[in-house]
C-alpha cells in the first residue's frame, strides 16, 4: 500500500462544476502538500497544509489530520484548471523529510 | 525573487556526450533537490542537498553527479546516460529540508 493515496486518478468535468479530489495518508506528517503540473510543464506548488483549511481563489483546501485525510476543491471550474494535481506529504520519519507524492489526479475540464 | 530557474529547458544527447543541467534560487533556501519525472508517473527524489552538502542520494547511478558551488546554485551533471534516462528533471528549493518546496519548471531530457 502506498503511503499517499489520490482519488479519483482520472476526472473529466464541465466547465463550472464543482470538483473534489481526496488523497489519504498513512504516516505522520509535518506538512501536505498540493501541486499541480500542466501538460509537459513544470510543478507548481497550489497549498501547504498542517491543519484546518486554506483558500486561493477558486481553489480551497482542507485537511483533517485525525483522519489523514485531505481534499482540494475547484469551485467553478475552468478548461484552464485541466492539469494533474498531486498530492504529496512531508514526513515525520526520516531524516531530511522530503516529499512522498502520491500518484496524480489527472483533470480535464470541457468546454 | 520567488522562482526556481532551470536551464536548459530541453537537452538532446547522445549516450556519450557530457552534459550539465543547472538550477538557481535567490530566495535565501538552504535546501536544494533533484527529481526525476517519468511521464504520467509522480516526481522520483535523487538528491537532497542541505547546507550545501549532499544529504540524500536516492541511490542514483554514478552517472547522474549533483554539484551545489553556492547556496543558491545545483548542477546535475550528466555522463554517459542511457535512453531510459530520458525524462523530466525537476529541480526544488525549500527553506528547510523537509519543508514547503519550490519546483523549477524543469528540463525536459532526451538521451538518443
Amino acid at each position: 500500500k502506498n503511503e499517499v493515496e489520490q482519488s479519483p486518478q482520472n476526472l473529466t468535468a464541465q466547465e463550472g462544476e464543482f470538483i473534489t479530489i481526496n488523497c489519504s495518508y498513512s504516516v505522520g506528517i509535518s506538512a501536505l502538500h498540493w501541486l499541480q503540473q500542466h501538460p509537459g510543464g513544470g510543478i507548481v506548488s497550489l497549498f501547504m497544509l498542517s491543519s484546518g483549511k486554506k483558500k486561493h481563489g477558486r481553489l480551497i483546501a482542507t485537511i483533517n489530520i485525525q483522519e489523514k485525510h485531505s481534499s482540494l476543491h475547484i469551485t467553478a471550474s475552468h478548461p484552464r484548471d485541466s492539469a494533474v494535481y498531486i498530492c504529496a506529504v512531508t514526513s515525520l520519519s526520516g531524516s531530511a523529510r522530503q516529499l512522498t507524492f502520491g500518484s496524480g489526479t489527472q483533470l480535464t475540464v470541457l468546454p | 525573487d520567488t522562482e526556481v530557474t532551470q536551464t536548459p529547458k530541453h537537452l538532446v544527447m547522445g549516450m556519450t556526450n557530457k552534459k550539465s543541467l543547472k538550477c538557481e534560487q535567490h530566495m535565501g533556501h538552504r535546501a536544494m533537490y533533484w527529481y526525476k519525472q517519468k511521464a504520467k508517473k509522480p516526481p522520483e527524489l535523487m538528491f537532497v542537498y542541505s547546507y550545501e552538502k549532499l544529504s540524500i542520494n536516492e541511490s542514483v547511478p554514478s552517472r547522474f553527479s549533483p554539484e551545489c558551488p553556492n547556496s543558491s546554485l545545483l548542477n546535475l551533471h550528466l555522463h554517459a546516460l542511457q535512453p531510459e534516462d530520458s525524462a523530466l528533471y525537476l529541480c526544488a528549493s525549500s527553506q528547510e529540508a523537509g519543508t514547503g518546496h519550490f519546483f523549477g519548471p524543469g528540463t525536459r531530457l532526451t538521451v538518443t
